[in-house]
């Protein structure tokens, strides 16, 4: 079954609202990536954290890493209409002989 | 610099053709993998290769399916005989330093299978 969860699976925001997203794993990671596929598009790598707490900023995302490197967390601040698009985790998990293990992803949709 | 390119980027055709998809990784990376996207089971790693071995191909559905990677910049991915249940977007990434570092997509594949 899947390791990695993400919830929400569906996020309705209003432009300017802020938003979080999550993503959880039944065991420790050891890094958590986010990427971002707009519509029609091709997942494209945002960030990589590996340190237990870890944040980390990109404009209006903060990214952030769980003390037990079992969650990982993307809050947008702000949101705008470039926003939209789905957002996945991944994460190396203990015992997925080092590959990935993407989550379902967090379908963003912007209402103007 | 180039990216993951992959080919066709749209492919109808109808059951029990033979479907062959097309991926050449971005130069120097020596892992690559072949993920397949449906909106009922998301993203999901058929295979993947570390300098051009299959290291784990547990990800792909049957026997109908099959991989390979002649030398470090041409994969392939063959489905024979198609069916229609294999309608879906069909991405190809590459990395280097480990199969746990940041992958780059190529556009995908998107395949019909009437």
């Amino acid at each position: 079954g899947q390791q990695v969860m993400q919830i929400p699976q569906y996020q309705h925001v209003q432009e300017g609202e802020d938003f979080t997203t999550y993503c959880n794993s039944s065991t420790t990671l050891s890094n958590i990536q986010w990427y971002k596929q707009r519509p029609g598009g091709h997942p494209v790598f945002l960030i990589q954290l590996v340190k237990s707490g870890e944040v980390k900023k990109q404009k209006r995302l903060t990214f952030q890493f769980g003390e037990a490197k079992k969650n990982s967390s993307l809050h947008i601040t702000a949101t705008q209409t470039t926003d939209v698009g789905t957002y996945f985790c991944a994460g190396r998990t203990t015992d997925s002989w080092g590959k990935l293990q993407f989550g379902a992803g967090t379908q963003v949709v912007v209402t103007p | 610099d180039a990216g993951v390119i992959q080919s066709p980027r749209h492919e109808v055709t109808e059951m029990g053709q033979e479907v062959t998809l097309r991926c050449k990784p971005i130069s120097g990376h020596d892992y690559l993998f072949w993920y397949r996207q449906t909106m009922m089971r998301g993203l999901e790693l058929l295979i993947y290769f570390n300098n051009n071995v299959p290291i784990d191909d547990s990800g792909m559905p049957e026997d109908r399916f099959s991989a390979k990677m002649p030398n470090a910049s041409f994969s392939t991915l063959k489905i024979q005989p198609s069916e229609p249940r294999d309608s879906a977007v069909y991405f190809c990434a590459s990395t280097t330093g480990g199969p746990h570092q940041p992958q780059h997509f190529g556009d995908g594949t998107r395949l019909s299978i009437l």
